[in-house]
């Protein structure tokens, strides 16, 4: 069966200072996959999707950056974070499997960030 | 553009009491609709999506949805909730297959003894 993994689950980061978040798929193969944040009252952004290795489409202009080194990595990225970029950030995969007409979102357990 | 539009923000109802949680959705060309769940501090689960075909649809945890292509309404019910369902629900829009999805501002179900 097909895991999703992010970490850390929790960060607290100082304005001005890098960040990298790692999400990890397990299970299947050439994913798509997505970066989304989800702020306080608000509902889910997508940052970022990738359709395969190397591949990255940003949805909205930030100092975030998206990177996928390997099928099944994703790593959002930042140089300099801001206040606002605090939130929950959450990964999520998805595939068309043969037969079906739909593909359906699987969604990481989040990480958590407070930039202060 | 497709757009999801999640009409209350906050639902509070006691318990084994019926619920609805209202979507509306805009978008210029076929859709498939889907609807999540987040507990606390915990990914997105799916509950449900709606392809084609009947217009109710059934999901887990005893959860149903009725596409309404007339008023572009995909509302989300459960006829006796339980403490357990207190969670963030998120309606979502796909013209593409499900591959980029938008998703709605969420809907906060509390239920309460």
């Amino acid at each position: 069966s097909q895991t999703i993994h992010q970490w850390p689950a929790t960060l607290v980061q100082p304005v001005g200072s890098p960040l990298s978040l790692e999400c990890t798929v397990e299970g299947t193969s050439n994913p798509n996959l997505y970066w989304y944040r989800q702020a306080a009252g608000r509902g889910l952004q997508l940052l970022f999707y990738s359709v395969g290795i190397g591949q990255i489409s940003s949805e909205v202009p930030q100092n975030l950056s998206a990177s996928r080194p390997q099928d099944r990595q994703f790593i959002l990225s930042s140089k300099k974070l801001l206040l606002s970029d605090s939130g929950f950030y959450l990964c999520a995969w998805s595939i068309l499997l043969a037969g079906d007409a739909l593909e359906t979102q699987y969604f990481g357990p989040g990480t958590r960030l407070l930039v202060l | 553009a497709q757009s999801v539009t999640q009409l209350d923000s906050q639902v509070p109802v006691f318990e084994e009491a019926p619920v609805e949680l209202r979507c509306n959705y805009s978008s210029s060309v076929s859709v498939y609709l889907f609807w999540y769940v987040q507990y606390p501090n915990q990914g997105l689960q799916l509950l449900l999506k709606y392809l084609s075909g009947s217009t109710l649809v059934k999901g887990i945890n005893g959860f149903e949805a009725e596409f309404n292509k007339s008023q572009t309404s995909f509302h989300l019910r459960k006829p006796s909730v339980h403490i357990s369902d207190t969670a963030e629900y998120f309606c979502a829009v796909s013209d593409t297959g499900g591959f980029k999805t938008i998703f709605g501002a969420g809907t906060r179900l509390f239920v309460k003894a």
